[in-house]
């Protein structure tokens, strides 16, 4: 039974820059959650999304934005990056919605 | 006052005792539960989840949750070096904004 996986691992840019990052969300799953976890701190909230749209959203700016493929593999798409966007980025999936969500390994941007 | 409240640690246990981990939260229309093990690097793992007011037991880890007084708490018997790690606590809201809310975490290192 696969799980969820990231991609990349890691990831280095530099400010101002673009970066899309990927999640693939486990089997039987469709439903895909982004997070956003400084060093120290828990989990913050980004975005969810089902059946390709966006469901709920975090108290994050427009330059975080996303999208669902109708594998219900997920994308996540940061622009024009800020020293402070350095984190290490979650992706949970789970099914119809649910809050029993399950997280892939988790990309680390370190931004420049 | 915070919606999910973790005492931060470090809890430090012998090996064999019973940790004692616990969470409060503000909302009294909270609906679900969960405890998440992080270890230093890696992403959130689901370890326990809760619904309703009482005990739930999986194996040495159990989940009590206390709506009353709204709190809810992990213990894990027979503590061994292996379970050190940053355990996370998430409250799932209900409501027209249904969200998931989590605590910073409490850090629990077992010594040998």
């Amino acid at each position: 039974d696969a799980g969820v996986t990231q991609s990349p691992t890691h990831l280095i840019k530099t400010r101002g820059q673009q970066v899309t990052l990927r999640c693939s969300p486990k089997s039987g799953h469709d439903t895909v959650s982004w997070y956003q976890q400084a060093l120290g701190q828990g989990p913050q909230f980004i975005f969810q999304y089902y059946e390709e749209e966006e469901r709920q959203r975090g108290n994050f700016p427009d330059r975080f934005s996303g999208h669902q493929f109708p594998n219900y593999s997920s994308e996540l798409n940061v622009n024009a990056l800020l020293l402070g966007d350095s984190a290490l980025y979650l992706c949970a999936s789970s099914f119809r919605g649910d809050y029993e969500q399950y997280f892939g390994p988790g990309t680390r941007l370190t931004v420049t | 006052q915070k919606e999910v409240e973790q005492n931060s640690g470090p809890l430090s246990v012998p090996e064999g005792a019973i940790a004692s981990l616990n969470c409060t939260y503000s909302d009294r229309g909270s609906q679900s539960f969960f405890w998440y093990r992080q270890y230093s690097g890696k992403s959130p793992e689901l370890i326990m989840f809760i619904y309703s007011n009482g005990d739930k037991e999986d194996g040495r880890f159990t989940a009590q949750l206390n709506k009353a007084s709204q709190y809810v708490s992990l213990l894990i018997r027979d503590s061994q070096p292996s379970d050190s790690a940053t355990y996370l606590c998430a409250v799932e809201y209900a409501g027209n904004n249904r969200k998931l809310i989590w605590g910073l975490g409490t850090s629990l290192a077992v010594n040998p």
